[in-house]
């Protein structure tokens, strides 16, 4: 089965600054990837998703990135505000029928006044 | 759009009692649904997905006999915790799927169980 490694657990950058997330993941059929926000207590909450037939996608101060050559991807948040302090993950699934989430173990994110 | 609920946000019960959640898409309708068990500082582990009308499929070392799932309509899932025990104890999230979109799973606020 599939198999989603990230890093770094966590996660403390100064306010306006970037963060950065990685992630691995293992099975080569897996097309569809979405990072999810998760503040302490409720939810996750979808921030954004790429599919594999595009490298990057980017949306206000978040991109994601994605190589599928060396099965890794990416989550970017430039211009780092207070209220993006949570714990983010990624995950990976297969292609419509096969969508079953594999999520990674989670970055806690603080963000520094 | 998209929005997912779930009731109730929290529940006690005492050790030996059955427990239901529901989750709903209030505004799609949802083919599949899936219920998810978060322990605390930890990654989301998926239990089951759940089909309309059809029996759920468990993950490996899930009990399918402890954790009933029922999807009767394209809008409601229901997920029973029978003879609930302290290590029930955590935070049952599910999601749901557009049934006419892609893989996108939106999930609900989650529902934190305390069992004592």
């Amino acid at each position: 089965g599939e198999n989603v490694e990230q890093h770094p657990s966590t996660l403390s950058v100064q306010e306006g600054d970037s963060a950065v997330i990685k992630c691995t993941y293992s099975d080569s059929a897996s097309n569809y990837f979405p990072w999810y926000k998760q503040e302490l207590g409720k939810g996750p909450q979808l921030i954004i998703d790429i599919r594999s037939n595009v490298g990057e996608k980017k949306d206000q101060r978040i991109a994601v990135t994605l190589n599928k050559t060396a099965k890794h991807f990416s989550l970017h948040i430039t211009e780092t505000q207070p209220e993006d302090s949570a714990v983010y993950f990624c995950a990976a699934s297969g292609r419509f029928g096969n969508e079953k989430l594999t999520f990674g173990t989670g970055t806690r994110l603080t963000i520094i006044p | 759009g998209a929005v997912v609920s779930q009731h109730p946000s929290w529940v006690i019960c005492k050790s030996g009692t059955s427990v239901k959640i529901e989750c709903r898409s209030l505004d799609f309708q949802a083919t599949t649904m899936f219920w998810y068990r978060q322990f605390p500082k930890q990654s989301l582990m998926l239990m089951a997905t759940s089909n309309e009308g059809s029996k759920a499929t468990y993950e490996q070392g899930v009990e399918k006999d402890k954790f009933l799932i029922n999807h009767a309509s394209l809008t409601l899932s229901t997920l029973t915790v029978t003879s609930a025990h302290p290590e029930d104890s955590s935070f049952y999230i599910c999601s749901a799927r557009d049934h006419r979109g892609t893989e996108t799973q939106y999930f609900g606020p989650g529902t934190r169980l305390l069992v004592l």
